[in-house]
């Protein structure tokens, strides 16, 4: 398996520009998990999908992000205008969430860069 | 509320040395917890997990934790430090399917 797959590795914007991240799970995955990676805050989860369902989306800081599942294989991330404040490193992960299991497999991240 | 403490945001060792890495956690129910580690610039990569049964859990590249509820405790341990181990590590809970993540202890191995 190719394991999680995101797009672009590595995005440089200007301030108030539209991003979109992209994120493939790993096939036969139920669950997938938006991250947000940065020095000060850490790890924080921004939403997760259930069957492609947003089950928990408190996390997102601010109605300029987005998210979407329209299909078991693919989602996005959207910010809206983009600030400087959102550069980060943002993870998709997904997990076959079945009885015990709750093992999330991440992708590589993306790094957002925001001038 | 669930919670992940990790004491010691930087720890270092030496090569060959024992490493030590603390987790604590907060849960109401009984928990699911987790070790990741994550390479410089890559995405985070379990290490292993413990969920029920045997409370002495075996990971990989000679890693293993041991789930002690009395002191809701999941330290990390190997018995002889690497160089290849330098890296981030994180601590983790769950019995929803969420994940709540420590702050991470970055290991460094000095030669």
């Amino acid at each position: 398996d190719a394991g999680v797959i995101q797009s672009p590795r590595h995005e440089v914007t200007e301030m108030g520009q539209e991003v979109t991240l992209r994120c493939k799970p790993i096939s036969g995955h139920n669950s997938l998990f938006w991250y947000r990676q940065t020095m000060m805050r850490g790890l924080e989860l921004l939403i997760y999908f259930n069957n492609n369902v947003p089950i928990d989306d408190s996390g997102m800081p601010e109605d300029r992000f987005s998210a979407k599942m329209p299909n078991a294989s693919f989602s996005t991330l959207k910010i809206q205008p983009s600030e400087p404040r959102d550069s980060a490193v943002y993870f998709c992960a997904s997990s076959y969430h079945w009885g015990d299991n709750y093992e999330q497999y991440f992708g590589p991240g993306t790094r957002l860069t925001v001038t | 509320a669930q919670s992940v403490t990790q004491l010691g945001s930087h720890v270092s060792v030496s090569e060959g040395a024992l490493v030590l890495l603390r987790c604590n956690y907060s849960s109401s129910v009984p928990p699911y917890l987790f070790w990741y580690v994550q390479y410089p610039n890559q995405g985070l990569q379990l290490l292993l997990k413990y969920t029920t049964g045997a409370t002495l859990v075996k990971g990989i590249n000679g890693f293993e934790a041991e789930f002690k509820k009395s002191e809701t405790s999941f330290h990390l341990t190997k018995p002889s430090a690497h160089m290849s181990d330098a890296a981030e590590y994180f601590c983790a809970v769950t019995y929803t399917g969420k994940l709540i993540f420590g702050q991470g202890t970055t290991l460094q191995v000095k030669p």
